[in-house]
């Protein structure tokens, strides 16, 4: 295995721009989730995907924040007309099916909303 | 919704001393329950898990908890405290009525000191 991998690490972006993160699961791991975390806080349940099927969303994804994962393997998150308190890290997690409590992450991906 | 309660942002000790970290949650269910370190600029790593086997469980780098249902806690300990360790703690537990979404406590910063 070679982890989970997000990409871009850092981004820097100016309030009202479109951003779009990517996040490669281990292969084979059937469930993909996203995580925000602020400073100071451990991470928020975003939204879950079972292979492409997205399972559930958080209230804190609001209208301006959309996921896909169309072929059941990596995962983008988009956030629109970006705001000041998107900035935070965004963490991407995979578990398989035989282990399905565990969850392997990735090393996040940190958005400065200017 | 479930809750994770980490009582201490910030725990101090020295190297070779007593490791005591705190985590309650609040599901009159028992849930899954887990800890993760993080280091700087990475992402959450497994440390251990209880999943209603043993309720003392040992995880790595010399780390264990207990699961006391009583006390709706799962505290972590380590015998004996390395420069290594210092790092943050996040506390989770599963929802207890959906074992694929998880919630995590606010995390506590362990510092070692030589």
């Amino acid at each position: 295995d070679t982890g989970v991998s997000q990409d871009p690490r850092h981004k820097i972006t100016k309030r009202g721009q479109n951003v779009t993160f990517r996040c490669d699961p281990i292969s084979e791991h059937n469930r993909l989730y996203w995580y925000r975390q602020t400073l100071g806080q451990g991470p928020e349940f975003l939204t879950y995907f079972q292979n492409e099927a997205q399972l559930e969303k958080s209230r804190l994804l609001s209208d301006r924040f959309s996921a896909e994962r169309p072929k059941g393997s990596f995962s983008t998150l988009e956030i629109q007309r970006t705001e000041q308190g998107d900035s935070a890290m965004y963490l991407c997690a995979s578990t398989s099916r035989d282990h399905t409590d565990t969850q392997y992450f990735g090393p996040g991906t940190r958005l400065t909303v200017l | 919704a479930q809750s994770v309660t980490q009582l201490g942002s910030h725990v101090s000790v020295s190297e070779g001393a007593l490791v005591l970290l705190r985590c309650n949650y609040s599901s009159s269910v028992p849930p899954y329950l887990f800890w993760y370190v993080q280091y700087p600029n990475q992402g959450l790593q497994l440390l251990l898990k209880y999943t209603s086997a043993a309720t003392l469980v040992k995880g790595i780098n010399g780390f264990e908890a207990e699961f006391k249902k009583s006390e709706t806690s799962f505290h972590l300990t380590k015998p004996s405290a390395h420069m290594s360790d210092a790092a943050e703690y996040f506390c989770a537990v599963s929802d207890p009525y959906n074992f694929n979404k998880f919630y995590f406590g606010s995390g506590t910063k362990l510092n070692v000191k030589p």
